[in-house]
C-alpha cells in the first residue's frame, strides 16, 4: 500500500514564500503530483515530478528527491488567492494499473 | 473545452435509501475515475475506468456501491443502501491517458456533495 505525511495546516504572510513537505512509502513508485483543491472546489493539477530533481512552473516550484522518499512544492510570492489546500500524491502501479493516492492534505492559510 | 461536468451538486439522503451520481468527462479522455473524499482527507480512488472497463475498483465497498460507465463516456456512480459514514464529497476525473502522457494529469469535475441523515 501507500502512504502519504504532509503537515495539516501552513500560515504565511503574503508576498512570502512557503514550503509543504511530503514524505511517502510506497511500492511501485513512478511520480509525485501536487493538486491544489479551494474550500468548496474541485482538485487542480499543479505539478509532477518522475524524476529527482526541482520542477518550475510561474511562483509554484516541485521538487522530489526518490531516495529519500520525499518531495516538496515551493511557492514563492504568496497571494491571498493561494489560501486553498494542496495535496500531494503519489502516482504507482497498483491492481494492474497506474494508481493515485493523494495525501491528506495542506491547509495553506495566506494573511495579509 | 468543457471540463468534466457533474451532476447532482448536492444531495441530502436518509440512510439505507439510494442515491445515484452522474459524471461527464472531458471529451476525448479515456480513463474516468471515481473518488470519495470525506471532510479534512484527500480523495480516495473508488473505481477505475479505461473505456468502459473496470481497470482497478479494489477499493470500492461492493457491497453497497456500484458504477458503470456505459459506451465508454458518460457513467454513473450508485449508492445502495447508504450509510451515515457514505457522507462525503464525490468526485469524478478523467484523463487522456495516452502513452505519451507521462504525467497523467486528471482533470476533476466540481463533486456531488452527499450528506446521510
Amino acid at each position: 500500500g501507500q502512504s502519504l505525511e504532509q503537515p495539516s495546516e501552513v500560515t504565511a504572510v503574503e508576498g512570502a514564500i512557503v514550503q509543504i513537505n511530503c514524505t511517502y512509502q510506497t511500492s511501485g513508485f513512478y511520480g509525485l503530483s501536487w493538486y491544489q483543491q479551494h474550500d468548496g472546489g474541485a482538485p487542480t493539477f499543479l505539478s509532477y515530478n518522475a524524476l529527482d530533481g526541482l520542477e518550475e512552473t510561474g511562483r509554484f516550484s516541485s521538487f522530489l528527491s526518490r531516495s529519500d522518499s520525499y518531495g516538496y512544492l515551493l511557492l514563492q510570492e504568496l497571494q491571498m488567492k493561494d489560501s486553498a489546500s494542496y495535496f500531494c500524491a503519489v502516482r504507482a502501479v497498483g491492481a494492474g494499473s497506474y494508481q493515485l493516492t493523494f495525501g491528506k492534505g495542506t491547509k495553506l492559510s495566506v494573511i495579509p | 473545452e468543457a471540463g468534466v461536468a457533474q451532476s447532482p451538486r448536492y444531495k441530502i439522503i436518509e440512510k439505507r435509501q439510494s442515491v445515484a451520481f452522474w459524471c461527464n468527462p472531458i471529451s476525448g479522455h479515456a480513463t474516468l475515475y471515481w473518488y470519495q473524499q470525506i471532510l479534512g482527507q484527500g480523495p480516495k480512488l473508488l473505481i477505475q475506468f479505461q473505456n468502459n472497463g473496470v481497470v482497478d475498483d479494489s477499493q470500492l465497498p461492493k457491497d453497497r456501491f456500484s458504477a458503470e460507465r456505459l459506451k465508454g463516456v458518460d457513467s454513473t456512480l450508485k449508492i445502495q443502501p447508504a450509510k451515515l459514514e457514505d457522507s462525503a464529497v464525490y468526485l469524478c476525473a478523467s484523463s487522456s491517458r495516452g502513452l505519451a502522457d507521462n504525467t497523467d494529469t486528471q482533470y476533476f469535475g466540481p463533486g456531488t456533495r452527499l450528506t446521510v441523515l
